[in-house]
């Protein structure tokens, strides 16, 4: 059981280039969400999926896309990279909420856009 | 909106001391979820505890209590008998209980904690 697993773990990106993160979890978690994180600035919500086939906008989604392609899978596509996206990206899951509140997060992706 | 707010940037500990990590959240819901998370030098994103609005008793998970006070709107994380490997970012996370299909969680800005030797 690996849990959440995301790749890849490090990316440099050059402005305008673009790439997908991807995210996977083993977990039959139903929902499925991506989350950035800045110094000084906690974690913030980019987009989440309350269940396959469904995606939603959270706090800061201009700039990228998602694709929730099954249960198991949910990738971040940044398609024209920009330096305001430097960053460390979460992927996480949850159950039902009538289970438990709880969200598990993968190790992360340090993007650096230059 | 919900916000939540943490207030102590960075915070340091003796070894084997207490430390206590703030937390404030604003919201109009009665119901709800909050969570501590440690993030430590790994980048791992970590379930330290969680407390539901409902329950008036303080949730415990070994050396890590809460001090609970809904009606301030507080939630602080006490850290008992401090070790070097509870050295860490810890951010307190909110979450509504009916927040729709999904639990999405609004997280504070976080608290560096070092534990001294």
């Amino acid at each position: 059981n690996a849990g959440v697993t995301q790749t890849p773990k490090f990316q440099v990106l050059k402005t305008g280039q673009s790439m997908t993160l991807q995210c996977a979890q083993d977990m039959n978690h139903n929902s499925m969400y991506w989350y950035r994180q800045d110094p000084g600035m906690g974690l913030r919500l980019i987009y989440y999926s309350a269940s396959e086939g469904t995606t939603d906008k959270g706090e800061v989604p201009n700039g990228y896309n998602v694709s929730r392609l099954n249960k198991r899978e949910f990738s971040l596509r940044l398609e024209s990279a920009a330096p305001s996206q430097t960053s460390v990206y979460f992927c996480a899951s949850s159950p039902r909420r009538t289970v438990t509140y709880e969200q598990y997060f993968g190790p992360g992706t340090r993007l650096t856009v230059t | 909106a919900q916000t939540v707010t943490q207030s102590q940037p960075e915070m340091s500990v003796q070894e084997a001391e207490t430390v206590t990590l703030s937390c404030t959240y604003d919201t109009s819901e009665s119901d709800y979820y909050l969570f501590w998370y440690k993030q430590p030098p790994s980048r791992q994103m970590i379930l330290v505890i969680r407390q539901e609005a409902y329950k008036q008793q303080n949730a415990t998970e070994n050396r890590f209590s809460v001090n609970f006070q809904k009606a301030a709107k507080s939630f602080s994380l006490k850290i008992s008998d401090s070790q070097l490997g509870d050295a860490a970012m810890y951010f307190c996370a909110y979450s509504p209980r009916d927040g729709g299909a999904t639990n999405k969680l609004i997280f504070g800005t976080g608290t560096l904690l070092a534990v001294q030797p």
